[in-house]
């Protein structure tokens, strides 16, 4: 079983849109969690983190629920520049240790 | 601030022949990793360095691969023989040793060398 699975995608959306990506992770002992950003081609960046208290920053809306082992990310009023691939990424324990990361979501907004 | 950088940004190599990519991390982290996208597949983890020691190494697919962090600073990632499964995008990340928000200490991503195996 994979260690964190997210809906494949593609989205298509249009300007202005909301939409909502939705991730789950297998191992109960992650302890930090983080949606990242993949522009083609480029590298990963970290978009946000994900607290357990979900998290708001500006159009972006993060929330965990560890009961559930699910996270997931809301986008209000896409912008053509949100186009790219969204990446679930958990880590367990050690603030330290690796990433774990979903195969990623790949988000268009047409105009 | 100079972000992590990474050399080659492509590689073609022919199966059997050996390979080395570098990752220069950001100036005053410890940690180094490394990670690799195969076509159609998650980001994987392969080895993470604190300063010249590997902490774990635990995603190294086989001994054809090598790290090496000499002096603590940059690494290098030496395949060899190549295989054609060895294609995909290396990346390498880096972190500080001690993070400002211990929970959600970041790790920053060079552009990633794109290794192609033919």
């Amino acid at each position: 079983r994979k260690e964190v699975e997210q809906d494949p995608g593609p989205f298509n959306v249009p300007e202005g849109a909301t939409v909502a990506f939705n991730c789950t992770y297998s191992n109960s002992a992650s302890q930090s969690f983080f949606w990242y950003r993949q522009d083609c081609r480029k590298e990963p960046k970290l978009l946000m983190s994900v607290y357990s208290s979900g998290n708001e920053d500006g159009r972006f809306t993060a929330q965990l629920n560890r009961a559930s082992q699910y996270i997931s990310l809301l986008i209000r009023d896409s912008k053509l520049s949100d186009s790219a691939t969204y990446l679930c990424v958990v880590r367990r324990g050690s603030t330290l240790g690796r990433l774990y990361f979903g195969r990623g979501t790949q988000l268009t907004v047409w105009p | 601030e100079a972000g992590v950088t990474q050399f080659p940004s492509h590689s073609v190599i022919e199966k059997g022949q050996t390979v080395t990519l570098r990752c220069d991390p950001i100036s005053g982290h410890d940690n180094l990793y490394w990670y690799r996208r195969v076509m159609g597949k998650e980001i994987k983890f392969l080895l993470h360095f604190v300063k010249e020691s590997k902490q774990d190494e635990s995603g190294m697919p086989n001994n054809r691969f090598l790290a090496e962090r000499t002096g603590g600073t940059y690494s290098t990632l030496k395949v060899q023989p190549a295989e054609l499964e060895d294609s995909g995008v290396y990346f390498c990340a880096s972190s500080p040793q001690v993070p400002l928000d211990f929970s959600y200490n970041e790790q920053f991503f060079g552009p990633g060398t794109r290794l192609t195996v033919l």
